[in-house]
């Protein structure tokens, strides 16, 4: 079944900076990618996603990238702001039509 | 308006009692679920239904059984509950299992067992 990793746990960046977080998938035949963000003591709720017949896709600040070759997915945010603090998660739809998730990203925004 | 409720918000009690927790949501859509979010963070998936149907039941206790009376409501009932079971439960729902259609969560329910 599909297996999806991402890295890292934490991740500590300066304000303005950008920050990038990574995630692998096993199942090739895995079509949808969500990014999900949950700030502290909220519920995840989806920022962005990307689909296999694209290789990026951007929303202002946030953007997300595709590799289907290499089956990796990265989200990338630029100039972080301190509401951008929360934890990041990936998930891949797979040939089951079952959502994998990540382990999930905290992300630090220092001032 | 809320789009998906869940009840209640906080939920304390005790080794060995009985609890649920309900969930609704308003948005039309036909797949309910219910995740298990624990100290780490981790999301997993514990059930899914669809039209009220039961379409995924991972690795859970058979002292979890979800009840879906209709296509807007997923109820989650929990026996004999043990102190493993403290985490932070969430509904979600969203339209159909085959297409991409972002999952909407509820804002949770953390239960602790004592």
């Amino acid at each position: 079944g599909e297996n999806v990793e991402q890295h890292p746990s934490t991740l500590s960046v300066q304000e303005g900076d950008s920050a990038v977080i990574k995630c692998t998938y096993s199942d090739s035949a895995s079509n949808y990618f969500p990014w999900y963000k949950q700030e502290l003591g909220k519920r995840p709720q989806l920022i962005i996603d990307i689909r296999s017949n694209v290789g990026e896709k951007k929303d202002q600040r946030i953007a997300v990238t595709l590799n289907k070759t290499a089956k990796h997915f990265s989200l990338h945010i630029t100039e972080t702001q301190p509401e951008d603090s929360a934890v990041y998660f990936c998930a891949a739809k797979d040939s089951n039509y079952q959502l994998i998730w990540g382990a999930g990203t905290k992300l630090i925004i220092k001032p | 308006d809320t789009a998906v409720s869940q009840t209640p918000k906080y939920l304390v009690t005790q080794m060995g009692n009985d609890k649920s927790i309900k969930c609704e949501q308003n948005l039309g859509h036909d797949t309910m679920y219910w995740y298990k979010q624990d100290s780490k963070k981790f999301l997993k998936i514990m059930f899914s239904y669809n039209n009220k149907e039961l379409i995924i039941n991972e690795t859970v206790p058979n002292r979890f059984s979800p009840k879906s009376p209709d296509k807007a409501h997923l109820n989650l009932h929990i026996n004999s509950l043990e102190l493993g079971d403290s985490a932070v439960y969430f509904c979600a729902s969203s339209q159909g299992t085959m297409v991409n259609s972002p999952l909407h969560f509820g804002n949770g329910t953390r239960l602790t067992v004592t």
